[in-house]
């Protein structure tokens, strides 16, 4: 399995609601990232946990807090949005830090109403 | 800071005929990474350079890395509409492993 999934593909919600992304990933990496990518722009990074642990956090609002429960699972729990936050959010891991491979998901097409 | 600079941003290709795509880096790194993505879709992995002089080809595509110039270039032999994508390439930033991404160069292939 070489995979990468992200859960949902597409989310729509309101700058009242709360929702939370999900990403999995079953080859043992032991780091897991969230990037944020807007309309033709290049991805950005938003966290990085490494063993379970955030190692970055690339002074992102506060309105996004990431969740690591284990070494399989990355969340991105979304509260009180703004229509500026709809953009394509894209989880990647990799063996560690720096590792030559970093693998994507498909990533999550969200909308801010 | 790391920057990466991709040039050009965007490339109107003619079929079948070859094209380079130059990708440039600020500081020391051994690595480099070239994407390919499509409109709404993820990133897919094309090619990751290791080392110095180190060549990758696949297909039409053909990578290569020189770390002393830190530059890397993306080689499209005999374009095909299929190529049509956004190519990224990236550097990791420093020791926490991220990726630190050009700004794209958008490929557009014409009959």
């Amino acid at each position: 399995d070489t995979e990468v999934t992200q859960t949902p593909k597409h989310l729509v919600m309101g700058m009242t609601n709360k929702k939370s992304l999900k990403c999995e990933q079953h080859m043992g990496h032991r780091a897991m990232y969230w990037y944020k990518q807007k309309a033709k722009k290049p991805p950005e990074l938003m966290f990085v946990y490494s063993y379970e642990k955030l190692s970055i956090n690339e002074s992102v609002p506060s309105r996004f807090s990431p969740e690591c429960p284990n070494s399989s699972l990355l969340n991105l729990h979304l509260h009180a949005l703004q229509p500026e936050d709809s953009a394509l959010y894209l989880c990647a891991s990799s063996w560690d830090r720096g590792t030559p491979e970093a693998f994507f998901g498909q990533g999550t097409r969200l909308t801010v109403v | 800071e790391l920057k990466v600079e991709q040039n050009p941003l965007f490339l109107s290709m003619q079929e079948g005929k070859n094209y380079t795509i130059y990708c440039n880096y600020s500081t020391t790194s051994d690595r480099l990474y070239w994407y390919r993505q499509d409109p709404g879709k993820s990133l897919e992995s094309l090619f990751v350079l290791l080392s110095n002089g180190a060549v990758k080809q696949e297909g039409r595509l053909m990578a290569s890395l020189d770390t002393k110039a830190r530059l890397s270039t993306l080689h499209i032999t005999a374009a095909v509409h299929d190529l049509s994508a956004t190519y990224f390439c990236a550097v990791v930033g420093g020791s926490q492993g991220n990726l630190i991404f050009g700004k794209g160069t958008k490929l557009s292939v014409k009959p």
